[in-house]
């Protein structure tokens, strides 16, 4: 069967430093990848999505950016990190059935 | 317009209760629709997922989606407190890699 993992599952940064956030997937290959955001009472909002290894599609221009280095790895990532930045990231994954699965999501706090 | 609609509520009711959950769209090219379930400080689970027009049973839950209407309903029957969460709907085109449109979700509680 197949399973998400992220992490780290919470993190706190200050203003300024560096992300990474890594997202693995087990038992596909060549899924499609997500990264959406969730901030406090609002929705999911796409970031980047990835159809391959070095393909990423950037939905919304922040100072965020994604790499898949790997078939099954995700990861997110920033050089200088603002408070805007805060939020709930999710990775997701979606099977060839068209079903979309998220994994456990990471935290972030930005201070 | 927005691609999805969806009531925020709170929505509050009482433990056995028939729930009804909806959502509008305005893309009639939508043809896949899903229903997801999160919990607070967890990531959304996959609830239902329908294919075109039609109902899906599974447990106490149905899903229904009437695109004639573009409309889509989640029912939750004999209700229980676990049921308590927020739910977000989400529909995606029938083309190439195109991405989940999601609704803002709607947050139930179901009283004990």
């Amino acid at each position: 069967s197949q399973t998400i993992h992220q992490w780290p599952a919470t993190l706190v940064q200050p203003v300024g430093s560096p992300l990474s956030l890594e997202c693995t997937v087990e038992g596909t290959s060549n899924p499609n990848l997500y990264w959406y955001r969730q901030a406090a009472g609002r929705g999911l909002q796409l970031l980047f999505y990835s159809v391959g290894i070095g393909q990423i599609s950037s939905e919304v221009p922040q100072n965020l950016s994604a790499s898949r280095p790997q078939d099954r790895q995700f990861i997110l990532s920033s050089k200088k990190l603002l408070l805007s930045d805060s939020g709930f990231y999710l990775c997701a994954w979606r099977a060839p059935s068209n079903e979309q699965f998220f994994g456990p999501g990471t935290r972030l706090t930005v201070l | 317009q927005k691609e999805v609609e969806q009531d925020p509520g709170p929505l509050s009711v009482p433990e056995g209760a028939i729930v009804s959950l909806n959502c509008t769209y305005s893309n009639s090219a939508f043809q896949y629709f899903m229903w997801y379930r999160q919990y607070s400080r967890k990531g959304p689970e996959l609830l239902m997922y329908t294919y075109s027009s039609g109902n899906k049973e599974d447990g106490r839950f149905t899903a229904q989606v009437d695109k004639s209407s573009k409309y889509i309903s989640l029912f939750i029957r004999d209700s229980q407190p676990s049921d308590s969460a927020t739910y977000l709907c989400a529909m995606r085109r029938n083309s190439g890699n195109t991405p989940l449109v999601f609704g803002k979700g709607t947050r139930l509680s179901v009283i004990a």
